[in-house]
Parts: C-alpha cells; sequence; structure tokens
C-alpha cells in the first residue's frame, strides 16, 4: 500500500496560498522532499528538508515534524502557472537499507483566475 | 543539451510486440530508475539499479525487463506488449546528498500507446 498520504487536489484562486500536506509512517527515513510536475511534463524537485522545520525558496517553503511524520509544502502568492501536481518523497531505510526514493500519489493543484 | 534522455519521445504499437525504450544520462550518476505514470496517478516504480551490475525489480516489475549497458545507459522492454501497458514512462536518475536526502532528474518521458 501507499506509505504516503497527501490530499489528491487542491483548488485556489490566483493570489491565495495553499498548504499541502504529506503523512508518512516509518521509523526511518532521510527528511522529505516535494516534486512538481506540470501536465505532459516530467517531475522536477522542489525541495528538501532534512531537519525539522521551514526552508524557504522563493514562494514556496516546505516544512518537516519528524517526531510528527508530518510535512508539508506552501505555496505562496498562487500564479496560474503553479497549476500543476505536486509528489512528496522519502527515502525510506527501514525496509530497503539501500533506500530508494517513495513518491506519494501526488496532489494536483488548480489555479483559478 | 538535457541530462537525461529518452528514446522515443512517443512510440504507438500493437499487442504483442516486443519494445524498448531507453534511457541515456550525462550527469554520470550511479543510480537509475524506470518508472510508469498512469493518467491522474504517481509514479510506480518498475525497475531500479544503484550501478552497472545491480539490478532491482520494483512494485510493478511483472511485464518488463531492463538492462544496464553502462553507468549511462538503462533500457526498458515490453516483452510482449499489452494495451494495459498504454502509459507515460519516465527514466530518473539520482546522487545521495550530504544530508542522506535524494535528488532524482526525471527525462521528458515517453508516451507509449498499445493497440
Amino acid at each position: 500500500g501507499q506509505s504516503l498520504e497527501q490530499p489528491s487536489e487542491v483548488t485556489a484562486v490566483e493570489g491565495a496560498i495553499v498548504q499541502i500536506n504529506c503523512t508518512y509512517q516509518t521509523s526511518g527515513f532521510y527528511g522529505l522532499s516535494w516534486y512538481q510536475q506540470h501536465d505532459g511534463g516530467a517531475p522536477t524537485f522542489l525541495s528538501y528538508n532534512a531537519l525539522d522545520g521551514l526552508e524557504e525558496t522563493g514562494r514556496f517553503s516546505s516544512f518537516l515534524s519528524r517526531s510528527d511524520s508530518y510535512g508539508y509544502l506552501l505555496l505562496q502568492e498562487l500564479q496560474m502557472k503553479d497549476s500543476a501536481s505536486y509528489f512528496c518523497a522519502v527515502r525510506d531505510v527501514t525496509t530497503d537499507s539501500w533506500g530508494k526514493l517513495q513518491f506519494g500519489a501526488g496532489t494536483q493543484v488548480v489555479v483559478t483566475p | 543539451d538535457a541530462d537525461v534522455t529518452q528514446t522515443p519521445r512517443n512510440r504507438i504499437t500493437k499487442t504483442g510486440k516486443r519494445i524498448m525504450l531507453e534511457c541515456s544520462q550525462t550527469k554520470g550518476h550511479d543510480r537509475m530508475y524506470w518508472y510508469r505514470q498512469d493518467p491522474g496517478l504517481g509514479l510506480r516504480l518498475i525497475y531500479y539499479s544503484f550501478d552497472v551490475k545491480d539490478i532491482n525489480k520494483g512494485e510493478i516489475s511483472d511485464g518488463y525487463s531492463v538492462s544496464r549497458q553502462a553507468q549511462a545507459k538503462f533500457s526498458l522492454s515490453l516483452e510482449s506488449a499489452i494495451p494495459n501497458q498504454t502509459a507515460l514512462y519516465f527514466c530518473a536518475t539520482s546522487d545521495i546528498g550530504l544530508a542522506g536526502g535524494e535528488t532524482q532528474y526525471f527525462g521528458p518521458g515517453t508516451r507509449l500507446l498499445v493497440l
């Protein structure tokens, strides 16, 4: 089954703020990553949280709480070009010592005028 | 030039045909992956390779095989294509950062239609 849980879709208007939550149940993983994928395109890396707390990169911020196995991606000042799917991912080392990356099912963000 | 390339970008084939999707990378990474993505779904791992002599099955390897010809090349084969293998296929490479995080770099994808 899917180890990472995130909402399937979020809709918001231009200029708004959107928070995409991601929860994961594991006792050992290397941080939380986020990827963006526009319709028909390839996923591209957005951010990585190795430690607890907030990481900010321009309009996007990502947060991790290891004690809660929870993180989120915050999209601020939404623009039409932010309409895309967003995937959270973790490198789980409990079931696989090599720690391959596991992806969530993705959240479709729809930005409306 | 793109760091991860896939050929072909689009392919239409018939049920029962054998086809090969190719992936090349210039990033010098040891780790390479093949994923499939179906409309509205996330990425599902087919096979992965952590070096030239290492091949591992992912969650949906049935009906697929791979070959790691060199560090830079990782090919995916459908031995006998079937319609439910119609999907978007991505190749990816990755490196591991100092903090243990893995960043994956995806190719542009191959759209496969099996009739």
